[in-house]
């Protein structure tokens, strides 16, 4: 079955340490891909997102994603991570069929950064 | 900013009794907004897409008896949850549409959502 997979669901870590969470899809042809953050009582919230040209996207809070399209991965990156990083991450993909389409999530990693 | 809201944040219901959701958008208007629904430790699972003054399409296997999305004006869509049973608790998150946001792509700004425990 066509799905987004996330590898980690639960990942804890040191407060400086790197950061790589692991999303890979199932969806051939276009997609669009996004990693959403949701802090402890928040909203889930968008930290970047990639269309289309460089692969390496940049998003908010020092945070980004490679898409690697041989490899059907869109893995999430941050080279020092901070107590305030705590947060469940979603990857999100639209994989398109036409029209606007909707948005399909993983599981979500459960980060916790320790000081 | 794009805020949307959700109401109530918490409910509890007794099995057989209805429950509503509201989700708005606060700051901008949204022709299309989206219900989930997410499962501990699971993901966020796609109900239905709701849009401003037609019928909702819901996905495969969400009764769409069950629930009832009505989305009456640009900035509210409400979510029934008709007859509420044990098992239709759960974390449900509403998403609006902004138009206009991105080249080929109208970002969707999320909720907080509703937790629903039915006794």
């Amino acid at each position: 079955a066509q799905s987004v997979s996330q590898h980690n669901h639960h990942v804890i870590l040191s407060e400086a340490a790197s950061l790589e969470l692991g999303c890979n899809y199932s969806y051939g042809g276009t997609v669009n891909l996004f990693w959403y953050v949701q802090y402890p009582g928040q909203h889930l919230q968008l930290l970047l997102k990639y269309f289309s040209g460089d692969p390496l996207v940049k998003g908010i809070k020092g945070f980004e994603a490679e898409f690697i399209k041989s490899k059907f991965s869109f893995n999430l990156r941050k080279p020092s991570v901070q107590w305030s990083d705590t947060a469940e991450y979603f990857c999100a993909v639209i994989p398109f069929s036409g029209g606007y389409n909707k948005l399909i999530f993983g599981a979500g990693t459960r980060l916790a950064v320790h000081p | 900013g794009a805020v949307v809201s959700q109401h109530p944040s918490w409910v509890i219901c007794k099995s057989g009794t209805s429950v509503k959701i509201e989700c708005r958008s606060l700051d901008f208007q949204a022709t299309t907004m989206f219900w989930y629904r997410q499962f501990p430790k699971q993901s966020l699972m796609l109900m239905a897409t709701s849009n401003e003054g037609s019928k909702a399409t819901y996905e495969q296997g969400v009764e769409k008896d069950k629930f009832l999305i009505n989305h009456a004006s640009l900035t509210l869509s409400t979510l029934t949850v008709t007859s509420a049973h044990p098992e239709d608790s759960s974390f449900y998150i509403c998403s609006a549409r902004k138009a206009g946001t991105g080249a080929g792509y109208d970002e969707q700004y999320f909720g907080p959502g509703t937790r629903l425990t039915v006794t």
